[in-house]
């Protein structure tokens, strides 16, 4: 079976500072790997997927994520964080093969302050 | 491209009465999904059509039945509403092609039985 795990309910950080949030997988085989956002009262946007090649990502917004198979992560990162980017975020796996849902995390809700 | 449009944005139930929730995609995609978003439970799948003409139960079924009208169209049946599915519920759709995997969401319908 698949599963996420969002291990942080909550993430502050200052305005400028790097920020991180983080997100372990579990998955019998390749894994398909999503990080989205939710801004208040909108539908989840996708931000950024790893599908293969590269560990680095890069998405919107200047966020970007790291695969490390070892760890079993896929941590979401951002050099310079915005009072913008405050919002709730769910990473989201699904195996390779097949055609299966994505399953996702519980959230991290990320407050940026000025 | 409106994406994907779900109807109505907000509804108000009495407990046993029944409603059905519209969601509809212009982007030619084969599969469709339907999730319930629950604070601090992240989303849940509660039914997924992989393609026109088949629907497979997700995580929590129960109390919910769906139809895949059409390609476009995938309507989430609520029989006999109940307290415990208040709830924001969201549409999402998916291409099946190779290495095609995005899952693209719907705004959300927020739902409340009393």
């Amino acid at each position: 079976a698949q599963s996420v795990a969002q291990p942080e309910d909550q993430v502050n950080v200052a305005e400028g500072n790097p920020l991180t949030v983080k997100c372990t997988y579990s998955v019998s085989g390749n894994p398909y790997l999503f990080w989205y956002v939710q801004y208040p009262n909108r539908g989840l946007q996708f931000l950024l997927k790893y599908i293969t090649g590269d560990n680095l990502v890069k998405g919107s917004y200047g966020f970007e994520a790291e695969f490390n198979k070892s760890q079993t992560s896929f941590h979401l990162k951002k050099p310079s964080a915005l009072v913008s980017d405050s919002a709730l975020y769910f990473c989201a796996v699904r195996v390779e093969s097949g055609n299966t849902p994505l399953v996702f995390g519980k959230g991290t809700r990320l407050s940026v302050i000025a | 491209n409106a994406g994907v449009t779900q109807t109505p944005k907000f509804q108000v139930l009495k407990t046993g009465q029944s409603m059905t929730l519209q969601c509809a995609q212009d982007m030619n995609h084969n599969s469709m999904y339907w999730y319930r978003q629950d604070p601090g439970m992240g989303l849940r799948l509660i039914y997924y059509s992989a393609s026109e003409g088949t629907t497979d139960k997700g995580e929590v079924p129960n109390g919910y039945n769906v139809s895949r009208l059409n390609k476009r169209e995938f309507s989430l049946r609520l029989e006999s509403a109940a307290p415990s599915q208040t709830s924001v519920y969201f549409c999402a759709s998916s291409s099946n092609r190779q290495g095609i995997v995005t899952q693209y969401f719907g705004p959300g319908t927020r739902l409340t039985v009393l």
